[in-house]
């Protein structure tokens, strides 16, 4: 079965501070990517970034970083001296590479506050 | 680049009536997805395409059918529309991810009440 859970509905956080929004997935696949998408008040959904199964480097783009563990399924987001407009939905995705469905979490609402 | 299309934006339909949403991408992508989004639930996947002439149940299919009869196009079917489908519709694409470093395309939703 496949399935994303993101366990934080809503994270309120004031300028400045660090936030991270967590994803934990289950999966059979061998090969499968995982990806971090933002929804902002707008609507439209901005991607953010996609990892493959075999690349478990952890990655930084700018004040964004992500950590992909393997060993416990999860592909943690997070937001360095986070600002106002970081406000949005964040969701976290995962494709199965053996059957092409793409599923996504529940979704983490990010407040920041001035 | 037009990049992936919804029409229509928004429509009110009563219950019981059909309707179809349709699906354009110009990107030649393999991948089509249709999800829906309700407050709360994320994005749940209705049914997908890994390519022109096939189909997929998701994770939500019940009361929706679709087509992918031309590559670019993949249409969501409502027969007899229920106030429990009343949400948002988005539909995205995605190119072969083994042959390059692709992301997923979302149209821009689309709205659908049902009274």
């Amino acid at each position: 079965a496949q399935k994303v859970t993101q366990a934080q509905t809503e994270i309120s956080v004031v300028e400045k501070e660090d936030v991270t929004l967590d994803c934990v997935y289950e999966t059979r696949d061998t090969t499968y990517y995982l990806f971090w998408y933002k929804q902002p008040p707008s609507g439209e959904l901005v991607f953010l970034i996609r990892r493959n199964s075999f690349d478990e480097q952890n990655e930084i783009s700018g004040r964004y970083s992500w950590n992909f563990q393997k060993s416990t399924s999860s592909f943690n987001f997070t937001i360095t001296a986070s600002q106002v407009v970081d406000s949005a939905v964040y969701f976290c995705a995962l494709h199965s590479s053996n059957t092409g469905k793409l599923i996504f979490g529940q979704g983490t609402t990010l407040q920041v506050k001035p | 680049n037009a990049g992936v299309t919804q029409t229509p934006k928004f429509r009110v339909l009563k219950t019981g009536q059909s309707m179809t949403l349709l699906c354009a991408q110009d990107m030649n992508h393999e991948y089509m997805y249709w999800y829906r989004q309700d407050p709360g639930m994320g994005l749940r996947l209705i049914h997908y395409s890994v390519g022109e002439g096939t189909t997929a149940k998701g994770e939500v299919p019940d009361g929706y059918n679709v087509s992918r009869l031309k590559k670019q196009n993949f249409l969501l079917g409502l027969e007899s529309a229920a106030p429990s489908q009343t949400s948002v519709y988005f539909c995205a694409s995605s190119p072969d991810y083994f042959t390059t470093t692709g992301e997923l395309f979302f149209g821009e939703g689309s709205r659908l009440t049902v009274l």
